[in-house]
């Protein structure tokens, strides 16, 4: 059963233009939701986070934003730089505090690619 | 170090045989998670210590697996009687008791390859 769904498995934009990696959760347990970037052979590193209580939190070129009714997030990249080329993860948790509820559940990644 | 450490990167290892797997955290994070990465899958939870409560084991998906934290720091990830279906990506992560972004930092991963 998978909780947290990124159902494109990869996505191709133009330098400079906007890139949307879009997520879906299943459970309202969730609370807190992250994206993690993946380069080839590295760990995730930590992008961006959202809280339940917000709709949007941005980060520069990176914006988050969460419907919750709906159940879905998106990461918004703006503008897009050949750098951004990576394994996208996002990921959600039933609380941001370390504790039993703070452990993470990833989609699959989309894999983003962004042509010079 | 300034990372999570996580050794060996690469381990090949034939069907049958165990395997450990080490993950240095963070000093001073009090939280350490394991994760697994199979090709073309998320990442899967397999475990997750926390001071000196009892882990949450939930994720383990067989008896074959199992780990230990020492003195709350390093943790090790044992795989008994290792199975092709075990190979995968598995990654270390630790965090902070209290974080604003509740953020986990990874490690690079170690790869297993079981043939």
């Amino acid at each position: 059963d998978q909780q947290v769904k990124q159902n494109s498995p990869s996505l191709s934009v133009q330098e400079g233009r906007i890139s949307i990696l879009n997520c879906d959760y299943t459970n309202s347990m969730f609370d807190y939701f992250l994206w993690y970037k993946k380069y080839p052979a590295e760990g995730p590193t930590f992008l961006i986070s959202i809280s339940s209580i917000k709709d949007k939190n941005e980060d520069g070129r990176f914006t988050v934003f969460l419907n919750k009714s709906a159940k879905h997030l998106s990461l918004h990249i703006v503008p897009s730089q050949p750098g951004d080329s990576a394994v996208y993860f996002c990921a959600a948790s039933k609380s941001r505090y370390t504790g039993a509820n703070s452990k993470l559940t990833f989609g699959k990644g989309i894999t983003l690619s962004v042509r010079p | 170090g300034a990372g999570v450490s996580q050794s060996p990167s690469n381990k090949v290892t034939e069907k049958g045989k165990d395997v450990e797997l080490r993950c240095d955290p963070i000093s001073g994070h009090t939280a350490l998670y394991w994760y697994r990465q199979s090709l073309g899958q998320g990442l899967e939870f397999l475990i997750y210590f926390q001071g000196n409560s009892a882990p949450d084991k939930s994720g383990l998906p067989s008896d074959r697996f199992s780990a230990e934290r020492t003195g709350g720091s390093v943790s090790t990830l044992t795989i008994q009687r290792t199975q092709q279906e075990d190979s995968a990506v598995y990654l270390c992560a630790s965090s902070l008791a209290q974080s604003n972004t509740g953020e986990l930092f990874f490690g690079e991963g170690s790869r297993l390859t079981v043939l």
